[in-house]
């Protein structure tokens, strides 16, 4: 089973950021989050991933509370082609990570 | 940009059938996976490859189910025979030691 939890659905304007929230409370210490996405009928993208400290790439920032239990991904600037499911994984790093899928959410960002 | 190739996008086939997917991921990339998703949920893991060697396939249904990987390179999934409720998007991905998974289009299986 998916050891996150994440909202079903959310809405966001186009030009406003995304917050997409997710929990992990049971990660454990070397465990990542990692974040990807999936537009319609397309491979899984990946985003972002960190471990405690906060991250920020070219596509979204990552922001991980203190204990851990619980991550938001943003998007800053959020347009009509980021619609898609997004998914919040937790998982150990390297050759034997093994990333478990659950529902993710799936966002509209609408004009 | 390096891509995982998958083939054949689409496929349509008749249960009882064979059907057999074929993935060529990015060179160097020594972890292959092969997917399995249904509409509407997430991906499921069916098979992990480090090189040649399977190191995890506890959720691949072995009775009808084969995958394999020679060389260390490409890989090929089978089902034999196909059932109704093998239709699904087959994906597969590859990653290195110090790069995150990358999955190709996939392989969307229609069983009739």
């Amino acid at each position: 089973d998916a050891k996150t939890t994440q909202p079903t659905s959310m809405d966001c304007a186009e030009g406003r950021a995304a917050n997409l929230p997710c929990n992990h409370s049971t990660i454990s210490g070397n465990e990542y989050v990692y974040w990807y996405r999936q537009i319609h009928s397309q491979g899984p993208q990946y985003i972002i991933h960190g471990l405690k400290n906060n991250e920020t790439n070219e596509m979204a920032s990552l922001i991980i509370t203190e204990d851990r239990k619980s991550s938001t991904l943003i998007l800053p600037h959020a347009t009509l082609r980021d619609t898609a499911v997004y998914y919040c994984i937790v998982s150990n790093a390297g050759n034997n990570r093994k990333l478990i899928w659950g529902l993710g959410t799936s966002l509209a960002v609408n004009p | 940009e390096a891509e995982v190739a998958q083939s054949p996008r689409y496929k349509i086939t008749e249960k009882s059938q064979a059907v057999a997917f074929w993935c060529d991921p990015i060179s160097g990339h020594a972890t292959l996976y092969w997917y399995r998703q249904i509409l509407g949920q997430g991906p499921e893991l069916l098979v992990q490859f480090q090189d040649e060697s399977v190191v995890d396939d506890s959720q691949l249904p072995k009775d009808r189910f084969s995958a394999e990987r020679l060389k260390g390179v490409d890989s090929t999934l089978k089902i034999q025979p196909a059932e109704l409720g093998d239709s699904a998007m087959y994906l597969c991905a590859s990653s290195s030691t110090w790069t995150e998974a990358f999955f190709g289009q996939g392989t969307r299986l229609t069983v009739v």
